[in-house]
């Protein structure tokens, strides 16, 4: 089946620690985003990329960073810069054309601060 | 900057009952709204909306968009214990000077409907 998969569902970060997240998808797809969730708040643009090797800020992209080698992953690194990273994680593909609006999410991952 | 605006942001119904999820929004260079439902973890797509006053329906949920008030409605007829979820709304606009098309989500409302 194809899908996207992020792992893990749940992790835990100790204070000046790097972590990664990890999201693959075999959609296809080109465009590959990281989304934000927090309590009360709407999904909010981390990164994204519509192209290997190449990638662009979103709306709140301070303290993370990411990477494109290939079309299937795009794994994000939430760095120790980032002061509040208590959050849920959705990563999401689209096409690039026509249907590009319908975004397919993964299963996020739940990141907390020990 | 664009602005989505969902409401109510929570809502708490029996089931049977017809609900209405209200999406506003202020964007430049509109090219579609979306809404998506969020049970557990990832959103799924309901609807894609571009043209106004043309009704997009599945089932019991409905959608239509009104472009000159800019602002979205969904419809659940006869709602159903799983139709508990989080609705979202996104608004999908073209960026300033031409840049690529960005998804601006609004905060979702947070529908329970008991037995």
């Amino acid at each position: 089946d194809g899908g996207i998969t992020q792992s893990p569902k749940y992790l835990f970060r100790k204070e000046g620690q790097n972590v990664t997240l990890s999201c693959e998808q075999n959609l296809n797809h080109d465009a590959m985003y990281w989304y934000r969730q927090d309590p009360g708040q709407g999904l909010r643009l981390i990164y994204y990329s519509q192209i290997v090797n190449d990638f662009q800020k979103g709306d709140i992209a301070e303290g993370y960073s990411v990477s494109r080698e290939k079309k299937e992953s795009f794994p994000l690194t939430v760095t120790s810069a980032q002061k509040n990273p208590t959050a849920f994680y959705l990563c999401a593909s689209s096409i690039i054309k026509g249907e590009r609006e319908k975004l397919f999410f993964g299963s996020g991952t739940q990141l907390s601060v020990l | 900057e664009d602005k989505v605006v969902q409401s109510p942001l929570s809502l708490v119904v029996h089931e049977g009952d017809t609900v209405t999820l209200n999406c506003s929004y202020e964007v430049t260079n509109f090219r579609s709204l979306l809404w998506y439902k969020q049970e557990k973890k990832a959103p799924t797509f309901l609807f894609m909306l571009t043209s106004s006053g043309i009704e997009k329906k599945s089932g019991r949920l409905s959608s239509i968009l009104d472009k000159k008030e800019l602002f979205s409605i969904l419809n659940i007829t006869a709602t159903q214990t799983g139709d508990s979820a989080i609705y979202l709304c996104a608004v999908e606009a073209r960026g300033s000077g031409g840049s690529n098309y960005k998804l601006t989500f609004g905060k979702g409302t947070l529908l329970t409907v008991n037995p």
